[in-house]
């Protein structure tokens, strides 16, 4: 069965700090990879994906089939991006999520 | 803001009843799904459907039920065998061959 693991419940940096939310999952093919976000008082939403290998809002995720990780990188956080994060996989339409990451980025 | 509506946004159970919560979409997608959200626990799925009159079982469907009778509607019932219904629901769904999930606002379901 796949599995997402994100160790971390709760990040606190500072405003300008490079922020690193880590995302580990577990499954043996090819599986689709995601970063969700919800801000609060709003529904929860993509944030990107592996395929698109975009950067929204600045924030990137390399996959790195390696180590099976999938972790969400900014170089410098803002306090607009304190938010709950979920890392999730899609594999066989099932799609699995992480435990979650509260970013809280301090003035 | 339309795409897929959850109603009502809170309920309360009373012991030994059934609660059935709604999920509706107009986003013409193929696949639903709901799951449960907890503090500290992310997202568990109860059941999903990919197509109309065909659903399974996610990881945590004991004590929930659901139809497809309707592509654009996918209804939960939370049932009396549920011991620990109190939680917060979102319903999602997502179109044929993408894997980008559109979530409702989610229903919070108590224990009276």
């Amino acid at each position: 069965a796949q599995r997402v693991t994100q160790p971390e419940k709760l990040l606190s940096v500072f405003k300008g700090a490079p922020v690193e939310l880590k995302c580990n999952y577990s499954y043996s093919g090819s599986p689709e990879l995601f970063w969700y976000v919800q801000y609060s008082r709003q529904r929860l939403q993509l944030l990107l994906r592996h395929i698109s290998r975009e950067s929204i809002k600045g924030f990137t995720a390399d996959l790195n089939k390696g180590e099976t990780s999938f972790h969400l990188k900014k170089p410098f956080a803002q306090e607009e991006d304190s938010a709950m994060y979920y890392c999730a996989t899609n594999a066989g339409n099932m799609l699995t999520f992480g435990g979650g990451t509260r970013l809280m980025v301090k003035p | 803001d339309g795409g897929i509506t959850q109603s009502p946004k809170y309920l309360f159970r009373k012991e030994g009843q059934n609660v059935t919560l709604s999920c509706e979409q107009n986003l013409n997608h193929d696949a639903m799904y709901w799951y449960r959200q907890d503090p500290g626990q992310g997202l568990r799925l109860i059941y999903y459907s990919q197509i109309v009159n065909d659903f399974q079982k996610g990881d945590i469907a004991e004590g929930y039920s659901v139809s497809r009778e309707k592509k654009e509607s996918f209804p939960l019932t939370v049932t009396s065998a549920q011991k620990n219904p109190t939680a917060f629901y979102l319903c999602a769904s997502r179109p044929r061959g993408d894997g980008k999930l559109f979530f409702g606002s989610g229903t919070q379901l108590s224990v009276l």
